[in-house]
């Protein structure tokens, strides 16, 4: 099955500047990637996502990458801002109803 | 007005003991999910539904059985509770088959202490 791997675990940034977590995804099959925010004691919510056919999408502070040779995605949040803090999830989906999901980025932004 | 709803939110019980949760969403999707969360925050699916059809069933100890009445309602029983079954269930809902092209709704969680 497929497999998503996230890095880095933990994240610390001062207010202001930018935060940025890989993952990579091991089928290259895998055609759809959404990206959650969970913040403490709530539920996942999707921030972002990019289909297979497109390299790069922007929402704001948010933008995600997409490098399918390389079978790496990322996300980029510029100008954090405390509400930013929270864990954030990569998925990747094999097949159109199955998302495989990447260990958590634990966000923490510094006043 | 909540898109997807769980319960109960807490459940603390003790091993051996079989307890449900329960499932409803509103928003009139077709696909269904299970998801568990334990302590290290790892969000795995465990069981999906597409108008009340199991379209995903992972390798889950089958003391879990998932019954879907209709498709606006997932519901999750567990027998004979394990220490090791803590952790947080979520539920959630997407719209058709496609799921994973869809945002999938997530409910607010139920965290389910063994002891």
């Amino acid at each position: 099955g497929e497999n998503v791997e996230q890095h880095p675990s933990t994240l610390s940034v001062q207010e202001g500047d930018s935060a940025v977590i890989k993952c990579t995804y091991s089928d290259s099959a895998s055609n759809y990637f959404p990206w959650y925010k969970q913040e403490l004691g709530k539920r996942p919510q999707l921030i972002i996502d990019i289909r297979s056919n497109v390299g790069e999408k922007k929402d704001q502070r948010i933008a995600v990458t997409l490098n399918k040779t390389a079978k790496h995605f990322s996300l980029h949040i510029t100008e954090t801002q405390p509400e930013d803090s929270a864990v954030y999830f990569c998925a990747a989906s094999i097949r159109d109803y199955k998302l495989s999901f990447g260990a958590g980025t634990t966000v923490t932004v510094r006043a | 007005d909540t898109a997807v709803s769980q319960t109960p939110k807490y459940l603390v019980t003790q091993m051996g003991n079989d307890k449900s949760i329960k499932c409803e969403q509103n928003l009139g999707h077709d696909t269904m999910y299970w998801y568990k969360q334990d302590s290290k925050k790892f969000l795995k699916i465990m069981f999906s539904y597409n108008n009340k059809e199991l379209i995903i069933n992972e390798t889950v100890p089958n003391r879990f059985s998932p019954k879907s009445p209709d498709k606006a309602h997932l519901n999750l029983h567990i027998n004979s509770l394990e220490l090791g079954d803590s952790a947080v269930y979520f539920c959630a809902s997407s719209q058709g088959l496609a799921g994973g092209t869809y945002e999938q709704y997530f409910g607010p969680g139920t965290r389910l202490t063994v002891t």
